[in-house]
Formats: C-alpha cells, structure tokens, sequence
C-alpha cells in the first residue's frame, strides 16, 4: 500500500525556520517525482514545489523561491522542505504528493501525470 | 503565469448531472487533472490526463478537455459528491515550469 507520512509541523514566529519531512512506503520512491503543495486556511490548492525522482532537477513556485529548499533522500525514502524566513502568509497544511506516470503524445510533447497519491498533510503556523 | 479559472461554486440536486469547468488559454493542449477534496481530508485524484480514471473512481466521474475549456461531469450525484473540486495543469511554456491549481469549485448538493 502506498502511504505518504508527513511531519515536522508547528508553530514558528515570522521569520523563522522550520524543516518539514515526508516518509513514504509501498512503492519505489526513487523511481517517482514528489512535490510539495499547500493549502492556508479556508483557501484552495497551491502548488510550492517539484523534486524528480534522481533530485538533479527541481522546480519551485515565485512565493516561495529563494526561501524553501526541496530535497529528498532515496536511501531514506524521503522527502523534505526546509523553509526559511517564514511569513505570516505561509500558514498553510502542507501535503506530499506524488506524481503518476507521464507519457509522450505522438507529437513528442510530455504529458505529466497527477498527483496519485497524498500524505494527510502537516500544519504550519507562522504567528508571534 | 498560466491561469486556470473555476466557478466558485455549483449546485445540483441528487440524481442529476454537476458540470465543473475548468478555464484556461488553449487548456485543450494540456493533459488535466482533477481532485476531490472533503472537509478535513486530503485531495484525491479522480481524474487524469483529461478523461481518465484512477482505479476505484466510479464511472459516474468523467472529464474532457478542448479549445480553452475542461469539464469534469459527475453523473447521477450522490450527497457523498458534496466536496471542493480542484483542477491542475503542468505549465511548461515557459522557462519556469511549474503545476498550476485552478480556485476550486465548492460543489454544494440540495
């Protein structure tokens, strides 16, 4: 069964740090792309960040850029987000989730699969 | 930035047809994604690449995509449908690659 555990959650002042970390089972982690999304309170989906399944290539979101670092070890079969200089508009539960399989159309363009899979999510609070 | 643009909201009563769209500029091109969320849960994929199924979605869950709109059309509602429905692109137009989440469509059944 594939499961996706995150943790690391709190509450943290503005500015601050905090290192969030999901274990994930069932399944060949190293062989999957995993992002980060979040979702403030009361508010939709956003979308923060992409890590492949080598962790040579990694994408993140402007509100974010800079500040958060994605990172992953496929020994440990984990994924992290070490987020800096926290703001009060980062609150948010934040989910692990994986990528389903892609595949090329015959015009050769890469079509990206949805995220198959999710954590439960953890909460980060960003008060004083 | 690509955008995605959603109704807030749609209602429906039990045993008819609820249309969600999905908004974007030539979406047609692109592969879509649509989540299910209740209250205090996390999303669930139910479905991918325009029209496709996870295993364990029912049939009544089915989705297309052309021009600039997707539409993701729940057949025979039930009041389990009830939840918040999120579309998702991956934007690769430009340099700065990145998934895109529509607003979310609070799907409310009378």
């Amino acid at each position: 069964e594939v499961q996706l555990v995150e943790s690391g959650g709190g509450l943290v002042q503005p500015g601050g740090s905090l290192r969030l970390s999901c274990a994930a089972s069932g399944f060949s982690f190293s062989s999957y792309e995993v992002n980060w999304v979040r979702q403030a309170p009361g508010k939709g989906l956003e979308w923060v960040s992409y890590i492949s399944g080598s962790g040579t290539t990694i994408y993140y979101a402007d509100y974010v850029k800079g500040r958060f670092t994605i990172s992953r070890d496929n020994a440990k079969n984990s994924l992290y987000l070490q987020m800096n200089s926290l703001r009060a508009e980062d609150t948010a539960v934040y989910y692990c989730a994986r990528d389903g399989r892609g595949y090329y159309d015959s015009s050769g363009y890469y079509h990206k699969g949805g995220h198959d899979y999710w954590g439960q999510g953890t909460l980060v609070t960003v008060s004083s | 930035s690509y955008v995605l643009t959603q109704p807030p909201s749609v209602s429906v009563a039990p045993g008819q047809t609820a249309r969600i769209t999905c908004g974007g500029n030539n979406i047609g091109s692109k592969s879509v994604h649509w989540y299910q969320q209740k209250p205090g849960q996390a999303p669930v994929l139910v479905v991918y690449d325009d029209s496709d199924r996870p295993s364990g979605i029912p049939e009544r869950f089915s989705g297309s995509n052309s021009g600039n709109t997707a539409t993701l059309t729940i057949s025979r509602v039930e009041a389990g449908d009830e939840a918040d429905y999120y579309c998702q692109v991956w934007d690769s137009s430009s340099d700065h690659l990145h998934w895109v989440f529509g607003g979310g469509t609070k799907l409310t059944v009378l």
